[in-house]
């Protein structure tokens, strides 16, 4: 069964700080796909990244980075020199057909 | 309007009402979604409909029923819900049904009383 752990419940950084989330993910199949959401305070979930089982490359984008690894079945984001705007809650999510399952998210708030 | 809207943003309805929580995207997606949004769980995906047709449900009480009449309008139907229904309920849509991004509408604030 599909599984994916946010163990950091909230998060609280000052600005400018550098700040990972951990993502822990647990499946049976060998071709699966991450996914990271954002989620601000008007409640609409963004997406941020999706990559596949068999691409392990990290990547970067602007202050976001992730970094993928099957061996710990971690999926993390890192978020370089966050910003007030920062804040929200992320949620990681395994989807292998269908079924999309999310973690419980964890909230990051960013003090000026 | 662009993405995906929801309507209403709020409701509060009886135990014995019934009411209807509609979706629509502007995507020209042809996948679309039901999430529930509890303060005690994780995001729980409920339905999933492809090109009008339901291809998951999540073991859903009956006392949710969804319709989709075509690929950019989504309802969720509701009857005799119980207080532990309140929740946030998020629509979604994708480009096909599967592992794809996802795009969501704000959510309904569903109170039951």
């Amino acid at each position: 069964a599909q599984k994916v752990t946010q163990a950091q419940t909230e998060i609280s950084v000052v600005e400018k700080e550098d700040v990972t989330l951990d993502c822990v993910y647990e499946t049976r199949d060998t071709t699966y796909y991450l996914f990271w959401y954002k989620q601000p305070p008007s409640g609409e979930l963004v997406f941020l990244i999706r990559r596949n089982s068999f691409d392990e490359q990290n990547e970067i984008s602007g202050r976001y980075s992730w970094n993928f690894q099957k061996s710990t079945s971690s999926f993390n984001f890192t978020i370089t020199a966050s910003q007030v705007v920062d804040s929200a809650v992320y949620f990681c999510a395994l989807s292998e057909i269908y079924d999309m399952r999310f973690g419980a998210g964890t909230r990051l708030t960013v003090k000026p | 309007e662009t993405g995906v809207t929801q309507t209403p943003r709020h409701l509060v309805m009886g135990m014995t009402n019934k009411k209807s929580l509609k979706c629509e995207q502007h995507l020209g997606h042809n996948a679309m979604y039901w999430y529930k949004q509890s303060a005690k769980k994780p995001l729980e995906l409920m339905f999933v409909y492809s090109l009008e047709e339901r291809v998951e449900n999540n073991s859903v009480p009956s006392r949710f029923s969804p319709e989709c009449p075509n690929s950019s309008h989504l309802f969720l139907h509701l009857h005799t819900l119980q207080p532990e229904d309140s929740a946030l309920y998020l629509c979604a849509s994708s480009q096909e049904a599967g592992p794809y991004e996802q795009y969501f509408g704000p959510g309904t604030r569903l109170t039951v009383t």
